[in-house]
């Protein structure tokens, strides 16, 4: 089955503990994306990959990073994590990171609470 | 810099009425406009626009682009319960083909 699969679904950690999210898609999609959700919000794009080893800031990059050293994995690392980073966290993916035009595959998010 | 702007934010109905959401962008350089439907996880995609007065259709929901006027609606007729979900619009431009900004989306509660 095509997914987009995330790691872990929920996490309550506290703040400064180092932790990954990952994200893994089995479609050989060349496109990966994480984006936070607030409440009452929109999703907002951390971090994007137009392919391996390339990769861009999205508006709130602040406090993240991210590599892409194989096309199927797109982990978001919190170095050190602080309370505003408390969000519903997606991964997507989409066939290629030029410009045709395609929709995202979501994953099923992941909750962190960071206290 | 992009922004995308859903209204209304929410919206209560009952079931069979007929809604539309509304989509005001600004991109620089526009290449598409897309519909996501969210429920209690991920948002799945509903359509893609990219040509102004094409109407898009998918059984009782349709959507169409006015480039011109930078907006885009999204019709659902005869509501159902299961259409309660947070509808997001989002638009991507050719500048920078790896982004994609979002609207705040709009919240759809239909009543039995």
């Amino acid at each position: 089955e095509a997914q987009v699969t995330q790691n872990p679904r929920y996490l309550i950690t506290v703040t400064g503990k180092k932790l990954t999210v990952t994200c893994s898609q089995n479609m050989n999609h060349e496109y990966m994306s994480w984006y936070r959700q607030d409440p009452g919000l929109g999703l907002r794009q951390i971090y994007y990959s137009m392919n391996v080893e390339v990769t861009d800031k999205g508006d709130v990059p602040e406090g993240y990073k991210v590599s892409r050293k194989e096309k199927r994995n797109f982990p978001l690392i919190l170095e050190s994590p602080s309370p505003n980073q408390t969000s519903l966290y997606f991964c997507a993916s989409r066939i290629t990171g030029g410009f045709r035009n395609q929709p995202q595959h979501f994953g099923d998010g992941t909750r962190l609470s960071i206290l | 810099e992009d922004k995308v702007v859903q209204s209304p934010l929410s919206l209560v109905v009952h079931e069979g009425d007929t809604v539309t959401l509304n989509c005001s962008y600004e991109v620089t350089n526009f290449r598409s406009l897309l519909w996501y439907k969210q429920e209690k996880k991920a948002p799945t995609f509903l359509f893609m626009l990219t040509s102004s007065g094409i109407e898009k259709k998918s059984g009782r929901l349709s959507s169409i682009l006015d480039k011109k006027e930078l907006f885009s609606i999204l019709n659902i007729t005869a509501t159902q319960t299961g259409d309660s979900a947070v509808y997001l619009c989002a638009v991507e431009g050719n500048t920078n083909a790896g982004k994609s900004t979002f609207g705040d989306g709009t919240t759809l509660t239909v009543k039995p």
